[in-house]
């Protein structure tokens, strides 16, 4: 079964310092990992995925997260937080024989303190 | 823009009266899901339509049905919701085209709030 840790509920950050939210995950074969956002009462915006090829993968909004096979992580990173990506961030992984099933952490909510 | 569209946003109805939630997209994917989310959980699959196939997950309750009367529509209807029903209701699609190793985003609509008095 696959399966994604989001260690932390809340991350806070000052704006303008560098943001991560941690996730590591579990999963058969080779991992399919994704990142989403959502703000209140919106739906889930697709941030960025990792698939194969460079473990550093850049993504919408000057997002970018960074997979490492041996630590099992794909932790999300942005080098200077604004107030406006205060939200909740959902990890999620599909294993390479799923079936176009997603599991989703429990998420992060991010507060950037102006 | 192509985009996933939810109908309504908010929708109050009272215990026990069915209730339908509406989903449509432009982006011409075959893969249409409904998600439940409670208070800033992880979204629960409920269930998805591959083409015209439907897929049911195990742990969802028979309350909770699903109509796809085309490609770009899907519905869900709940049949005698509770109070243990409300909450936020995500629909998503993706393409899925068969290709062995084959990944596809799934692109969410805005979400439509379920309250239940």
């Amino acid at each position: 079964a696959q399966s994604v840790a989001q260690p932390e509920d809340q991350v806070n950050v000052a704006e303008g310092n560098p943001l991560t939210v941690k996730c590591t995950y579990s999963v058969s074969g080779n991992p399919y990992l994704f990142w989403y956002v959502q703000y209140p009462n919106r739906g889930l915006q697709f941030l960025l995925k990792y698939i194969t090829g460079d473990n550093l993968v850049k993504g919408s909004y000057g997002f970018e997260a960074e997979f490492n096979k041996s630590q099992t992580s794909f932790h999300l990173k942005k080098p200077s937080a604004l107030v406006s990506d205060s939200a909740l961030y959902f990890c999620a992984v599909r294993g390479h024989y799923g079936n176009n099933r997603l599991a989703f952490g429990k998420g992060n909510q991010v507060v950037v303190i102006p | 823009d192509a985009m996933v569209i939810q109908n309504p946003r908010y929708q109050v109805t009272q215990f026990g009266k069915p209730v339908t939630l509406s989903c449509s997209q432009t982006l011409n994917h075959n893969v249409m899901y409904w998600y439940q989310q409670k208070s800033s959980q992880a979204p629960k699959l409920l269930f998805h339509y591959y083409d015209k196939d439907f897929n049911n997950e195990a742990d969802t309750p028979d309350n909770f049905q699903s109509r796809r009367p085309n490609t770009s529509f899907c519905f869900l209807d709940i049949r005698s919701p509770g109070l243990g029903d409300a909450a936020m209701y995500l629909c998503a699609t993706s393409r899925v085209q068969g290709g062995a190793g084959e990944v596809n985003t799934q692109y969410f609509g805005p979400g439509t709030r379920l309250t239940v008095l």
